[in-house]
Order: C-alpha cells, then sequence, then structure tokens
C-alpha cells in the first residue's frame, strides 16, 4: 500500500520567514496530493491540493510544488503569520482507491 | 462555517453501552468516510461509502459498524468498545473519484471508560 513520509516533524519559524515542508509517497499510481492544515482541537482543513498532471499550484502565500519522477511534494508558505501556527498533514491518494493515506504531521510554530 | 456537520461533538461511553455517531452533509457530495485520529497522530482510514454503498472497509473491527441511510447522512454504530478506541472520529465527504478533495467535520471526540 501507499506510504508517506513527512519532515521535518517539528519546524519553528519566525514571522515573516518561508516555511517549507517535505513529503515522499511511494505508489507511482498517487495522482492526487492535498495539504490540511489542524489547529488544536479542530478538524483538518484543506488548503492546498495538486494533481500529477502539473508540477506547481499557488494559492496566494501558499504554494505546493511535486515532483513525479522523484516521488516528492513540499509545501511552501510564504510571510508567514502567527495564525499558520498549527499542525500540517501531506497526503497522497492510491491509484484505485478513494482512499488517502496521511503523512505523520508537521508542527509549525511562527514566532513573533 | 463547517459543512460537514458531526453529532455529537463529545461522547463518553462505557465498554457495555451502545452509541451512534452521526455526520450529515448537504454539498451533495456522495462519497463519505470515517476516520479514527489519535493524539498527535494523522487520520486514519476506517471506512468508504460511494453511492451509499460501503466500498472500502480498512479491516475495523465489528464493534463498529458504519450506516450510510441516505446521500446525506453517516452513522457510524458503537458496541463494546475497548479504551483503546478512545480518539477523535472524523467523518469526511468529497464527489466520488480518486482525486477528489475531501472536506472534514469537526468530529466527535470519543472516551470510553
Amino acid at each position: 500500500g501507499e506510504n508517506v513520509e513527512q519532515h521535518p516533524s517539528t519546524l519553528s519559524v519566525q514571522e515573516g520567514d518561508s516555511a517549507v515542508i517535505k513529503c515522499t509517497y511511494s505508489d507511482s499510481a498517487s495522482n492526487y496530493f492535498p495539504w490540511y492544515k489542524q489547529e488544536l482541537g479542530k478538524r483538518p482543513q484543506l488548503i492546498i491540493d495538486i494533481r500529477s498532471n502539473v508540477g506547481e499550484k499557488k494559492d496566494q502565500r501558499i504554494a505546493v510544488t511535486l515532483n513525479k519522477t522523484a516521488k516528492h511534494f513540499s509545501l511552501h508558505i510564504t510571510e508567514t503569520q502567527p495564525e499558520d501556527s498549527a499542525v500540517y498533514f501531506c497526503a497522497a491518494n492510491t491509484g484505485t482507491a478513494s482512499k488517502l493515506t496521511f503523512g505523520t504531521g508537521t508542527r509549525l510554530q511562527v514566532t513573533l | 462555517d463547517t459543512e460537514v456537520t458531526q453529532t455529537p461533538k463529545h461522547l463518553v461511553m462505557g465498554m457495555t453501552n451502545k452509541k451512534s455517531l452521526k455526520c450529515e452533509q448537504h454539498m451533495g457530495h456522495r462519497a463519505m468516510y470515517w476516520y479514527k485520529q489519535k493524539a498527535k497522530k494523522p487520520p486514519e482510514l476506517m471506512f468508504v461509502y460511494s453511492y451509499e454503498k460501503l466500498s472500502i472497509n480498512e479491516s475495523v473491527p465489528s464493534r463498529f459498524s458504519p450506516e450510510c441511510p441516505n446521500s446525506s447522512l453517516l452513522n457510524l454504530h458503537l458496541h463494546a468498545l475497548q479504551p483503546e478506541d478512545s480518539a477523535l472520529y472524523l467523518c469526511a465527504s468529497s464527489q466520488v473519484g480518486i482525486d477528489q478533495p475531501q472536506h472534514f467535520g469537526d468530529g466527535t471526540r470519543l472516551s470510553i471508560l
């Protein structure tokens, strides 16, 4: 089955700096890669996703890049703000079913 | 606002009780999911319903029994749970398809005494 690895497990940045979270996946048939933000005690919230037919996608301060050959994808957050502090999960689908496998999560802390 | 609504928000039950978790969505989605999330861990898929039929069961113990009575509702019936079943239970929905965004509800925090 699919295996998704996520690094780093914790990330501390100063407000205004950029943050990068990286994930690798194992199933070459995976073609959909969402990112979720989960604040303490709240639901996972979809913040951006990318499909395998594109290499990069941006939404304001958030971008995701995908390298299918290397089987890795990354989340980039620019101009970080305190409200970006949360746990971020990457995920990948399987190639044959409506099933997401999540990475282990990255706790991002944005300090003033 | 959360478009996937889960009730109750919190549930405490004994190991001999029977209870049900409920999930409702009005986004016209025909795929619905149950996930289990332990503290500081990612969500783990339990069940997937597609067009109101069970399509994926991730080898979940029979003490968890899902039900999808119509395209908007998803239930999870609980019976004889164990303390290790204490967790946040998340419902999600999406359009049918392997590459469709899944939208989560706020979850039910379940504690087994």
